[in-house]
């Protein structure tokens, strides 16, 4: 079975930082990109950016660029999200998810992670 | 980036009602979009694929259709379950992927 397995809930004080994880299992980790998507309390997704396990080929959303930090370890099959100042308003739902084909232009992502929940408050 | 815009924000619908979500692009995309269903507390599930395919198994109840500019998802027969909220997401540029803001469908 594919399946996305994040890390549990945060809870954080503004300027902290934080990194959050998504372990992928079922399939070739190196092989589909995975992307990260943001939903804030009560709204709809936005997406932040995605990464390519096999050559850590990152790309970011315009809005999110130089906001996060998007890495992989191919070695233990774990994409990651990661803050060096976390905001109050960074508070939200994060959902990692994993393209569902390898062909190129199909931008389209199943599966899903859970989400981490990051609450950011002092 | 290219805007997408669903409309209605919100549906009132009974049981056993068709229901029709659209979603218009800001410009052309040809048919690389697909549709999402997520209920309150879960991850969003890819129901429609390409504008129109169908992800496998999702209830046959859902289609997709369009091209270009505007696109629509159809519930044919409303059922207990397919109350959530649902969203489109343009996949032709990347990686500037955009959803739209959503749709509720709720009990009437």
């Amino acid at each position: 079975e594919v399946q996305l397995v994040q890390s549990g809930a945060e809870v954080k004080k503004p300027g902290e930082s934080l990194k959050i994880s998504c372990k992928g299992s079922g399939y070739s980790f190196t092989s589909y990109w995975i992307g990260w998507v943001r939903q804030m309390p009560g709204k709809g997704l936005e997406w932040m950016g995605i990464i390519y396990p096999g050559d850590s080929d990152t790309r970011y959303s315009p809005s999110f660029q130089g906001q996060v930090t998007i890495s992989a370890d191919k070695s233990i099959s774990t994409a990651y999200l990661q803050w060096s100042s976390l905001k109050a308003s960074d508070t939200a739902m994060y959902y990692c998810a994993r393209k569902r084909s390898i062909a190129a232009r199909e931008n389209w992502f199943d599966p899903w992670g859970q989400g981490t929940l990051v609450t950011v408050s002092s | 980036d290219i805007q997408m815009t669903q409309s209605p924000s919100s549906v009132s619908a009974s049981v056993g009602d068709r229901v029709t979500i659209t979603c218009r692009a800001s410009q052309g995309i040809s048919s690389w979009l697909a549709w999402y269903q997520q209920k309150p507390g879960k991850a969003p599930k890819l129901l429609i694929y390409a504008a129109s395919s169908l992800q496998s198994g999702v209830p046959s109840r859902f289609s997709g259709s369009g091209s270009g500019t505007d696109f629509t998802l159809t519930i044919s027969s409303l059922q207990p379950e397919d109350f959530a909220t649902y969203y489109c997401q343009q996949a032709n540029s990347f990686p500037g992927l955009t959803f739209g803001g959503g749709t509720k469908v709720e009990i009437k």
